[in-house]
């Protein structure tokens, strides 16, 4: 069955470096998301993207984050200065047109920021 | 503001019985609500997802409820088994074409065999 994959699976950087957390959609997808889960919290959406462009972001998904699908297979999601609070689970998800299930979520990324 | 509750306290229960999950939202009127099981470290798997306008959905042995007019759903897990061991997410989807999900807290399930 096809899955979404994240890379790496474990990131540690530190306060103010940038990073770039790597997906691989479900390939015949058109819609694809991340979401971020500090520990102990609630997964809380982050921002989505269609047909080259983002649909909707969050309050989070301020000027340090940039998403962007550079070969038609990969979904990035850049964190440009990164700060402590940042350190959380990072998600990617992505689903088809027409269906509204978002069940295909990847491993995660895990990013400690030091 | 949007507000997703679940209940945060985990729900122990004996191998067999019916686990019994609640998500209650206000100011928030899904088309959708969606469950979803995480384990730890793990994303959130899909399990199932009712529509505004259906009441229940059934899928193994997987129950889902949604009184709309409760603003509430309801996740029953019967005949329970040691390996529904896990966290329980409930999620609300506006039906806007972004189809952001937003997400309760999750309740934990550990079922004891």
């Amino acid at each position: 069955e096809p899955e979404v994959t994240q890379t790496p699976s474990h990131q540690v950087t530190q306060m103010g470096q940038e990073v770039i957390l790597r997906c691989v959609p479900i390939s015949n997808h058109l819609y694809f998301y991340w979401y971020r889960q500090i520990l102990g919290q609630k997964v809380e959406f982050l921002v989505s993207f269609y047909n080259n462009e983002i649909s909707e972001k969050s309050e989070i998904f301020d000027d340090q984050f940039s998403v962007e699908r550079p070969d038609g297979s990969n979904f990035t999601l850049k964190i440009r200065s990164t700060k402590l609070e940042d350190s959380a689970m990072y998600f990617c998800a992505s689903r088809p047109y027409r269906d509204r299930s978002q069940g295909y979520f990847g491993p995660g990324t895990r990013l400690t920021v030091t | 503001s949007q507000k997703i509750e679940q209940n945060s306290e985990a729900l122990n229960i004996q191998e067999g019985k019916t686990a019994t999950l609640t998500c209650n939202y206000t100011n928030y009127s899904p088309a959708y609500l969606q469950w979803y099981r995480q384990d730890p470290g793990r994303g959130p798997v899909f399990l199932l997802l009712i529509r505004e306008n259906e009441k229940e959905k059934r899928k193994e042995r997987l129950k889902v409820t949604f009184d709309t007019t409760l603003k509430q759903s309801l996740f029953h897990i019967t005949a329970s088994q040691p390996a529904d061991s896990a966290t329980y997410l409930c999620a609300l989807d506006s039906g806007a074409a972004g189809n952001k999900l937003t997400f309760g807290g999750g309740t934990r399930v550990l079922v004891k065999p």
